[in-house]
């Protein structure tokens, strides 16, 4: 079951910014827990794409960004490609030890 | 590099149980953890558990308790889960992945599909 809640899609134009939301509580985001960002392509592993809220692992472009604040956090991909088209999933950590999930997030290059 | 090698795809009767492997290389396999993720068809990734490679211990999702059992084979850097009394609602893919410094996921295994059916 999922804790961390993201709309269900989003979509833009190719060259267009896009948002996409991670919404947790006092349990997990806001104790301070780091937010991680992955992208899952169809058929494939989830892929990290952001950790530590904000910074990437080698090899991600920096059109991928990631920000932080209070319960919620926030992936950004600024000029949107049709390989961009993929589900995104946020994840943190909460009071109870245990790592949490959002909902996921389809995203779909118009 | 990384890798990240899972066991092939399994069909199970309702109540059996299953055994998922995952060996990994490219690393040192005793400086990290092992999580186990889920993900039924068409939706999303569920944490089952994280195991410590160092020195075995486990932590688990609490609805997975008492049903899963993860494990660590250090002489072939390969990390084991476990699940009985399977249902069909276990129907997923299971993935391995390893644990970063930062408690993110930054290695992941292909996935292991699990089918439950009678």
């Amino acid at each position: 079951q999922s804790v961390l809640t993201q709309p269900p899609s989003v979509s833009g134009a190719p060259g267009q910014t896009i948002t996409i939301s991670c919404t947790g509580s006092n349990s997990n985001i806001g104790t301070g827990s780091d937010v991680h960002w992955y992208q899952q392509l169809p058929g494939t592993a989830p892929k990290l794409l952001i950790y530590a809220s904000r910074y990437h692992p080698s090899g991600v472009p920096d059109r991928f960004s990631g920000s932080k604040s209070g319960t919620s956090a926030s992936l950004a991909i600024t000029g949107l490609r049709a390989e961009d088209e993929a589900d995104y999933y946020c994840q943190s950590y909460d009071n109870s030890g245990h790592y949490v999930f959002g909902t996921g997030t389809k995203v779909t290059v118009l | 590099q990384v890798q990240l090698v899972q066991s092939v795809a399994e069909m199970k009767k309702p109540g059996a149980s299953v055994k998922v492997s995952c060996k990994a290389s490219g690393y040192t396999f005793i400086g990290y953890g092992i999580s186990w993720m889920r993900q039924a068809p068409g939706q999303g990734l569920e944490w089952v558990g994280w195991i410590s490679a160092y020195n075995g211990n486990t932590n688990y999702a609490q609805r997975f308790q008492g049903r899963v059992t993860l494990t660590t084979e250090i002489s072939t850097s390969t990390a084991y889960m476990e699940l009985r009394s399977l249902r069909s609602d276990d129907t997923a893919v299971y993935y391995c992945a390893r644990d970063g410094p930062n408690f993110e996921f930054d290695y992941w295994g292909h996935g292991t599909l699990v089918t439950v059916s009678s």
